[in-house]
């Protein structure tokens, strides 16, 4: 059973643009949402995380929306940039047991 | 700060062959966890190591081995390779119970 869904596959953006990535979770023990971002050929890269008892948090460009009824949670890049282009992954932790499960990422392309 | 290094970067093995790979965790971090990462997935956690034992297991053959060293540094074994063996292989490490885990460059396993 995959922990965690996400969505969409790939996603294609001009330069300026908003980029929405979605992801859904089963497990409501989980307490830890981290996006990563890895580009061809590195490991990945925290980029933004949340815990359920916010439902929005915000670092310069990034922002997660998280919405704990749903068991859903969203990133969102404001003025997407041909630098973000690479893949993204949702995780979500279970805090005691530090084991991440991923979701199966979503390829952003930038247009510029 | 060297960060999460892991060697070696590309490993070509014969099916049925034996494979260890080396990580070594980013200062002052004394968890160490291991993941696979096939082409176009998401990581899948095998197992982590703290204090020398293995603490949590994914669902991964016992084909899969591992080993913490007292400088915290670990190995992740795999004996009785297998086509599907083939993969990126990443180190991830963390301080604790610190929810942030620092990710290394991985290793791309090939198994022909």
């Amino acid at each position: 059973q995959q922990q965690v869904k996400q969505s969409p596959q790939s996603l294609i953006v001009q330069k300026g643009g908003i980029s929405i990535i979605n992801c859904a979770y089963e497990n409501t023990a989980f307490d830890y949402f981290p996006w990563y971002q890895q580009f061809p050929g590195k490991g990945p890269a925290l980029l933004i995380a949340i815990r359920p008892d916010v439902s929005e948090k915000k670092e310069g460009r990034f922002t997660i929306s998280f919405n704990k009824s749903a068991k859903q949670f969203s990133l969102h890049i404001m003025d997407s940039q041909p630098g973000d282009s690479a893949t993204y992954f949702c995780a979500a932790m279970r805090y005691n047991f530090n084991k991440f499960y991923f979701g199966s990422g979503t390829k952003l392309n930038v247009k510029p | 700060d060297a960060g999460v290094t892991q060697s070696p970067t590309h490993l070509i093995k014969t099916r049925g062959q034996q494979v260890t790979l080396r990580c070594s965790p980013k200062s002052g971090h004394d968890t160490v966890s291991w993941y696979q990462q096939a082409l176009g997935q998401g990581p899948q956690f095998i197992f982590q190591y703290y204090e020398e034992e293995e603490r949590q297991r994914g669902n991964f053959p016992d084909r899969f081995s591992g080993h913490q060293f007292p400088n915290y540094s670990s190995e992740l074994n795999v004996n009785a390779l297998l086509l599907g063996d083939s993969a990126l292989y990443l180190c991830a490490s963390r301080w604790g119970q610190n929810t942030e885990a620092f990710f290394g460059q991985g290793t791309r396993l090939t198994v022909v």
